[in-house]
């Protein structure tokens, strides 16, 4: 069985500062792991994935993401935000080999001050 | 290339009533994909089709929720009769094959009165 925490249903952070959102999974399988962003009335964006190799995952708009096996996180981090990172963040996990059979979290909505 | 488009992108209807979404993948990608997506929570596959078969509908609410895929290109979602917590997104994704990326429409946002 697999499972997905996002740790803070809300995070605040002032533009320019670190962004740090929290993500920990649970699989009782080698895990593929998704960051997708949701702007308000769209659909889901992928951000970045990590399959298999590299642990530190580069994605578009700047994310980049961490796979540690050890701590079963998946944390994702942009140096600087902006005012347009304003958004709801989904992290996601498959079993290793396939991308369908997304489980998702709960979301964190990103709110960027000026 | 033209992404997943999804109709109608809102719906408001009564409690009993009928209602159905439309999707039309990407071309050329086998695998479509429905989610309901509950105000405050992360997307929840309801039903994953391959081509025209269906891989994966244990999540389905199959007394009042049902879908197709006929000739493996677009897809209907229905439900049958609505119930207020059929509040919900309900969005559509496909991918290349079941090993690919999710693609996702916006959703249609369906409201229960």
């Amino acid at each position: 069985a697999q499972s997905v925490t996002q740790l803070g249903s809300h995070v605040s952070v002032s533009e320019g500062a670190l962004v740090l959102l929290r993500c920990n999974y649970s699989s009782s399988v080698p895990p593929y792991l998704f960051w997708y962003v949701q702007y308000p009335n769209q659909g889901l964006q992928l951000l970045l994935k990590y399959t298999t190799g590299a642990t530190l995952v580069k994605g578009i708009n700047g994310f980049e993401a961490e796979f540690k096996k050890s701590e079963t996180s998946f944390h994702l981090t942009k140096p600087s935000a902006h005012m347009s990172d304003a958004a709801e963040y989904f992290c996601a996990v498959s079993g290793q080999g396939s991308q369908g059979n997304l489980i998702f979290g709960k979301g964190t909505k990103l709110s960027v001050k000026p | 290339e033209a992404g997943v488009a999804q109709s109608p992108r809102y719906k408001i209807i009564e409690k009993r009533q009928s209602v159905a979404f439309w999707c039309n993948p990407i071309s050329g990608h086998a695998t479509l994909y429905w989610y309901q997506q509950i105000l405050g929570q992360g997307p929840k596959l309801l039903i994953q089709f391959q081509n025209n078969g269906v891989v994966d509908d244990s999540q389905l609410p199959k007394d009042r929720f049902s879908a197709e895929r006929l000739k493996g290109v677009d897809s209907t979602l229905k439900i049958q009769p609505a119930k207020l917590e059929d509040s919900a997104v309900y969005l559509c994704a496909s991918s290349l094959d079941g090993y690919q990326p999710q693609h996702f429409g916006d959703g249609t946002r369906l409201s229960i009165l």
